[in-house]
This record gives C-alpha cells, structure tokens and sequence, in this order.
C-alpha cells in the first residue's frame, strides 16, 4: 500500500458545483497534513493546512479523519480557475520532517 | 520580495553527461528541500538542509546524486553519469524553519537526457 493515496481523477465539474477529493494514508503515526494546488507545469503551492478540528479558508474546508486515515478537501462554488492538480501532503511520521506527497488529483471546471 | 529560484529552467544534455542544478531561497530561510518530480507523478523527496546541521540525504536514488548547500543560502544538486530515467523536473523548496508548515517551491528545472 501506498504510503498516501489519492484519486487521480480527472474530476469533471461544471462551474459552482461542489467537489470533494480525499486522500488516504498509510502511518497512523503522521503527525502533520497539507493541501497543496499545483497548476499545469508550475509549482506546487500550499493551499491549506489540515487540522485536526477541520479548518476553513472561503470556499475551502480540509477535514482530518485520524481513526480511518484519510483528509478531505471540499470546494463549494467551483471557479474556472480552481483547474488544477491538488496534492495531498503528509509529514511528520517518526519524528521525521520528511513531507509524502500523494500522485494528486486533477480538477477540471467547465463553463 | 523575491522567491525561490532555481537555474536553468530547462536542461538538455546527453546520457552519461554530469549536471548541475542551482537552486536560491528566500532570504532568511533556515531549511531546504530537493524533490523531483516525474512526468505524472508525485514529488519524490530526495534531500533536506536545515542551517548547519547534517542533511537528511536519505531521499538520493543513488550515489550519482549529491547536493551541497553553503551556509544558508544557494544550494546545488549534482547528478553525475546521467541516464535516461533521470529525465524529471527538479524542484526545490525553502522554509523558515524546518518544522514550518508552509514549503515556499521554486519553479523547478526541467531535465532531459537524451
């Protein structure tokens, strides 16, 4: 098993639809969780932290779910310009600063 | 104020040829990543730096990668003998602290060997 895992996707959505992804990982011991956005042929950009208590940014709310491992990005209203690759974070594990980024996965939103 | 750079932006050189990428953080910026990133894949780390400490090396694929950092600043990863399987893009990443959440990417050098 990888050790984080993500849909690649594509997700095909139409403006102002709401869009879920979720990521699963595979060490009950990691310790901190990130979304990154990466755009086509650019670099990768941190979107938000996870947090245990779930946390909210706008039209972004990443959720943490320690007891099955996996965390959550929702995006209510899609905008064209969410179209992108969204990268799912894990570090911490063992104390180690080492950051695991899953494959992402690929949003595309259509007029 | 300025981000991370990374020189070149695209490299093309011919199987068993060394390169040299060079990668410069944000100014005050204690730690310092290595990734690389394959055409349709996730980011592979491969080395960290945090100010004057030892670098966790345990992300090089092979001893043909190396990577330096002098101080806190500019970093070069080296590869030596190129071959085909290490055509990627290369990115490095720099943060405050090496237990910040926020890894600030730098546009990456793209590597082709031919």
């Amino acid at each position: 098993r990888k050790e984080v895992e993500q849909d690649p996707g594509p997700f095909n959505v139409p403006e102002g639809a709401t869009v879920a992804f979720n990521c699963t990982y595979s060490n009950s011991a990691s310790q901190s969780f990130f979304w990154y956005r990466q755009d086509c042929r650019k670099e990768p950009k941190l979107l938000m932290s996870v947090y245990s208590s779930g946390n909210e940014d706008g039209r972004f709310t990443a959720q943490l779910n320690r007891a099955s491992q996996y965390i959550s990005l929702l995006i209510r209203d899609s905008k064209l310009s969410d179209s992108a690759t969204y990268l799912c974070v894990v570090r911490g594990t063992g104390g180690s600063y080492i950051p695991t980024f899953g494959r992402g996965t690929s949003l595309i939103v259509h007029p | 104020g300025a981000g991370v750079s990374q020189s070149p932006s695209n490299k093309v050189t011919e199987k068993g040829k060394d390169v040299e990428l060079r990668c410069d953080p944000i100014s005050g910026h204690t730690a310092l990543y290595w990734y690389r990133q394959r055409l349709g894949q996730g980011l592979e780390f491969l080395i960290y730096f945090q100010g004057n400490s030892a670098p966790d090396k345990s992300g090089l694929p092979s001893d043909r990668f190396s990577a330096e950092r002098t101080g806190e600043s500019v970093s070069t990863l080296t590869i030596q003998r190129t071959q085909q399987e290490d055509s990627a893009v290369y990115l490095c990443a720099s943060s405050l602290r090496l237990a910040s959440d926020t890894q600030y990417f730098g546009p990456g050098t793209r590597l082709t060997v031919l």
